[in-house]
């Protein structure tokens, strides 16, 4: 079975700083990483995806994240952050054999930016 | 395009009663994945439909049902409710073709489950 660990509950950055919300998984065979984010009474938003390919991911809102296989690592970076960016992150990871479309998530890390 | 619809958005339940919840998927989409969300044990995967077949089940216990209908829209339903079923179910979609499980699943804003 796969697994996610999200180490941190919290991460406080001020604005303009740069931003490291960590990521661990564990999953058999070759896996599909996710990040998401989550703004209070929403579902959640898509920021980008490691499928196969070059480890540094780019996705929306100037985030990305670095696979680093031998570390089991899919950490999402910012190079400035963002008032608007405290929200709720989730890492989520699905093997890539056998077709399953079933998500397993972290426990969430909530960013808080200060102004 | 318009995104994933969830409906309702909020439902107030008691112990033992019954609940559907409907979610549509964004137009195209065939997989509907449905996924429930508590302060416990966060996002937790509950079942992906695709083509009015279920594809795929996590481990919920048989009170937990869905259903896809031919222009993919899908329903769960939860029976005999308690009071730990308290939850944000949230419904993602994707096209559920070719890109297998690296497909970005796209996410409703959920239905807000109380049950008292």
């Amino acid at each position: 079975a796969q697994s996610v660990a999200q180490p941190e509950d919290q991460v406080n950055v001020a604005e303009g700083n740069p931003l490291t919300v960590k990521c661990t998984y564990s999953v058999s065979g070759n896996p599909y990483l996710f990040w998401y984010v989550q703004y209070p009474n929403r579902g959640l938003q898509f920021l980008l995806k490691y499928i196969t390919g070059d480890n540094l991911v780019k996705g929306s809102y100037g985030f990305e994240a670095e696979f680093n296989k031998s570390q089991t690592s899919f950490h999402l970076k910012k190079p400035s952050a963002l008032v608007s960016d405290s929200a709720l992150y989730f890492c989520a990871v699905t093997p890539a054999e056998g077709g399953r479309r079933a998500l397993t998530f972290g426990s969430g890390t909530r960013l808080q930016v200060q102004p | 395009k318009a995104g994933v619809t969830q409906t309702p958005r909020y439902l107030i339940k008691t112990r033992g009663q019954q609940v559907t919840l409907s979610c549509s998927p964004i137009s195209g989409h065939r997989s509907v994945s449905w996924y429930q969300q508590t302060p416990g044990q966060g996002l937790q995967f509950l079942f992906e439909y695709f083509s009015e077949t279920q594809r795929n089940k996590g481990n919920f216990p048989g009170r937990f049902s869905g259903r896809q209908f031919s222009n993919s829209r899908s329903e769960m339903n939860v029976s005999t409710l308690e009071l730990g079923d308290s939850a944000l179910y949230l419904c993602a979609s994707s096209s559920g073709l070719a890109g297998g499980p690296g497909e970005t699943q796209y996410f409703g804003p959920g239905t807000r489950l109380l049950v008292l």
